[in-house]
């Protein structure tokens, strides 16, 4: 079963604009990280955000993290052609033995950025 | 460093044949996972590994799915007899200590088309 829905499905927007990504899910969590995958490639992890934080910032991304919503969001600065991709959420259960291990990812958001 | 890697990378079999697949983990990862990902969805976790033991294999479909991690680096997946819902991307993921580093990392996959 997957607990958290990205929205929007997809995202078009031209090189230079700004993506904004969000994420819903159902349960406690620990810790929610951020992935993307390119066309038939692997997932590559972007940003992880622990429970206790609101806001953490790495490069041109930026991810917001509202437990009392239990929501997220993924803001892509200034894109490039390059970020074109699937972005998935995945959120880690609580409790220690679970954090690293029970990862339940979204079906992502696909972010197709225009030259 | 070297990545996760997988072999192979694509395999088209029909049903019924049986189907393995092969990963290894970045050196010194003690926990390996192994995902399947249908299209357009995100990965759902199959079974992970601490070291050479499974420690979370609920939804592993046992009666045709099995799995080794022998001396606790490389990793088997197979699948005996496959059928054609088993069409799908198989992600294998390795992290260095699930408990303590929840940053997962992804090998390209391989793509399973069971005709």
């Amino acid at each position: 079963s997957q607990q958290g829905e990205e929205d929007p499905q997809a995202l078009s927007i031209q090189e230079g604009e700004n993506a904004t990504m969000n994420c819903s899910y159902k349960t406690s969590i620990n810790n929610l990280q951020w992935y993307r995958q390119n066309s038939g490639r692997g997932l590559v992890h972007l940003i992880l955000i622990r429970s206790n934080e609101r806001e953490k910032h790495s490069g041109r991304l930026r991810v917001t993290l509202d437990t009392s919503k239990k929501s997220s969001s993924l803001l892509i600065t200034a894109s490039r052609a390059a970020d074109t991709a699937s972005y998935f959420c995945a959120t880690a259960m609580i409790g220690s033995y679970q954090a690293g291990t029970a990862l339940i990812f979204g079906k992502g958001t696909t972010l197709s950025v225009s030259s | 460093e070297a990545g996760v890697v997988q072999s192979p990378r694509y395999k088209i079999i029909e049903k019924k044949q049986p189907v393995a697949f092969w990963c290894n983990p970045i050196s010194g990862h003690n926990t390996l996972y192994w995902y399947r990902q249908n299209l357009g969805q995100g990965p759902e976790l199959l079974i992970r590994y601490e070291n050479e033991e499974a420690v979370d294999d609920s939804q592993l479909p046992k009666d045709r799915f099995s799995a080794e991690r022998l001396k606790g680096v490389d990793s088997t997946l197979k699948i005996q007899p496959a059928e054609l819902g088993d069409s799908a991307v198989y992600l294998c993921a390795s992290s260095l200590d699930s408990r303590r580093s929840y940053e997962q990392y992804f090998g390209p996959g391989t793509r399973l088309t069971v005709t």
